[in-house]
C-alpha cells in the first residue's frame, strides 16, 4: 500500500517570510512520481510540479523550490518570500508506475500568509 | 484548449435520488479518474479508467458506479445517493506515460445530498 502524509495541517506565515511544506511517503514500487498541487479559495486544483522516483535533482522555479529525497522518503515544497497569493491548499500526491494508475494524495496543507 | 469539463459544478439531490455526473476530456487521453474531497482527508481516489471498457475500484468505490464507453467520457453514477456523499468531486485524465505530462483536473462538482 502507497501512502502520503504530510503533517502540517495549517500553517500562517506573515508575507515575505519563507515556508516549507513538508511531504513523506511511503511506496513498495521503485519507479514513482511524485506531484504538488496547489488549490486557492476558487477550488480548481493547480499543478506545480511532477518528479520522477529517478530523478532526485532539486528543482527551482521562481520562488518555488522542491527538494526530494529518497533517502527519507520526503518531498518538501519550500515557498521563499510568501506573497498573499501563495494562501492557497497544498497536496502532496504520488502515483505509481505502470499500468495500474492508482494515485493516493496526503490530506493537505492550508497556507495562509497574512499581509 | 486542453481540458477536462464536468457537470454539473453544483448540485443539491435528495437522498436515493439516482444522479450522474459528466466528465469529458478532449486530448485525447486513456486514463481517467474520479476523485472526492473531503475536509481533512485531502482527495481520495474512487474509481479509475485505462481505457474504453476498462475500469477498476480506488480507494472509496462503495455507492459509485462508473462507465467507459467512449475514450473522452467517463461519468459517476450514484445510484442512490446518501448525505455521506456530500462532497466535491474531481474527474481527472492523463496519458498513460506521466514521464512528460500530467493529471489534468477538471473544475470540480459539489454535491450535496439531503
Amino acid at each position: 500500500a502507497q501512502k502520503v502524509t504530510q503533517a502540517q495541517t495549517e500553517i500562517s506565515v506573515v508575507e515575505k517570510e519563507d515556508v516549507t511544506l513538508d511531504c513523506v511517503y511511503e511506496t513498495r514500487d521503485t519507479t514513482y512520481y511524485l506531484f504538488w498541487y496547489k488549490q486557492p479559495p476558487s477550488g480548481e486544483l493547480v499543478f506545480l510540479i511532477r518528479r520522477n522516483s529517478f530523478d532526485e535533482q532539486n528543482e527551482i522555479s521562481g520562488r518555488y523550490s522542491w527538494n526530494f529525497q529518497k533517502s527519507t522518503s520526503s518531498f518538501n515544497f519550500t515557498i521563499t518570500a510568501s506573497q498573499v497569493v501563495d494562501s492557497a491548499v497544498y497536496f502532496c500526491a504520488l502515483r505509481n508506475s505502470g499500468g495500474y494508475q492508482k494515485v493516493t494524495f496526503g490530506t493537505g496543507t492550508k497556507l495562509q500568509v497574512i499581509p | 484548449e486542453a481540458q477536462v469539463t464536468q457537470n454539473p459544478r453544483y448540485l443539491i439531490t435528495v437522498t436515493g435520488k439516482k444522479l450522474t455526473v459528466t466528465c469529458s476530456q478532449n486530448m485525447n487521453h486513456e486514463y481517467m479518474s474520479w476523485y472526492r474531497q473531503d475536509p481533512g482527508l485531502g482527495l481520495r481516489q474512487i474509481y479509475y479508467s485505462m481505457n474504453v471498457e476498462v475500469t477498476d475500484k480506488g480507494d472509496v468505490p462503495e455507492g459509485y458506479k462508473v462507465s467507459r464507453k467512449e475514450k473522452r467520457n467517463f461519468p459517476l453514477i450514484l445510484e442512490s445517493p446518501s448525505p455521506n456523499q456530500t462532497s466535491l468531486y474531481f474527474c481527472a485524465s492523463s496519458p498513460p506515460d506521466l514521464g512528460t505530462d500530467t493529471q489534468y483536473f477538471g473544475p470540480g462538482t459539489r454535491l450535496t445530498v439531503l
